[in-house]
């Protein structure tokens, strides 16, 4: 079964400053896709950036971007110039590629991101 | 022009109580799910749709039941909630391949 670690309950970055949050997965497929969610109070469930594992070029989203490490199933989420709008819990997610409609999302814990004036 | 809606928004209730849940979405989608996110904010998934037929059942109680009448709505019905039923519910679609799912806004679940 495939799993997703965040390894950071809680981050902490200051405006306009530039973090990076932290997520492993684990599979044995070799096609399969990764997301990041970004959740803000509201409790809605966003989107943030999608990356495909068969294109080895990091996906990036304006000031969101990825270092995708197939080898080592790394899959970190750096967000550069830091809004205090940034400030949400951000989730890493996996999903298969193949398996008929079994396209579950498999998410991390999430990691919790404060932005400091 | 709410992509993915549910009802209600917040649900409180009594332990022993049925309760349902209506999710609907406007996307023109082929799969629906349903995750139950918990208070450490964990999200699991529950249930997922594909054409009104049922393909991911994560060893959730039968007391939920979910029904899927088109490929458009896919509601959760819960009987004899419980205490640990407190959580966010979320609806989510997406198409068939490698695109991102869309999700609702949750629904709070509150037990007495």
């Amino acid at each position: 079964a495939q799993t997703v670690t965040q390894s950071q309950p809680e981050m902490s970055v200051q405006e306009a400053e530039t973090v990076t949050l932290s997520c492993t997965y684990d599979t044995s497929e070799s096609d399969y896709y990764l997301f990041w969610y970004k959740q803000p109070p509201s409790r809605q469930m966003i989107l943030v950036i999608r990356q495909e594992a068969y294109k080895q070029q990091n996906a990036t989203e304006n000031r969101f971007s990825v270092n995708f490490q197939k080898a080592a199933k790394s899959f970190s989420l750096k967000i550069s110039d830091s809004q205090l709008g940034d400030a949400a819990m951000y989730f890493c997610a996996y999903r298969r590629a193949s398996g008929g409609s079994n396209y579950k999302l498999t998410f991390g814990k999430g990691t919790l991101l404060t932005v400091n004036p | 022009d709410t992509a993915v809606s549910q009802t209600p928004k917040y649900l409180v209730t009594q332990m022993g109580n049925d309760k349902s849940i209506k999710c609907e979405q406007n996307l023109g989608h082929d799969t629906m799910y349903w995750y139950k996110q918990d208070s450490k904010k964990f999200l699991k998934i529950m249930f997922s749709y594909n054409n009104k037929e049922l393909i991911i059942n994560e060893t959730v109680p039968n007391r939920f039941s979910p029904k899927s009448p088109d490929k458009a709505h896919l509601n959760l019905h819960i009987n004899s909630l419980e205490l640990g039923d407190s959580a966010v519910y979320f609806c989510a679609s997406s198409p068939t391949g490698g695109q991102p799912q869309h999700f609702g806004d949750g629904t709070r679940l509150s037990i007495l």
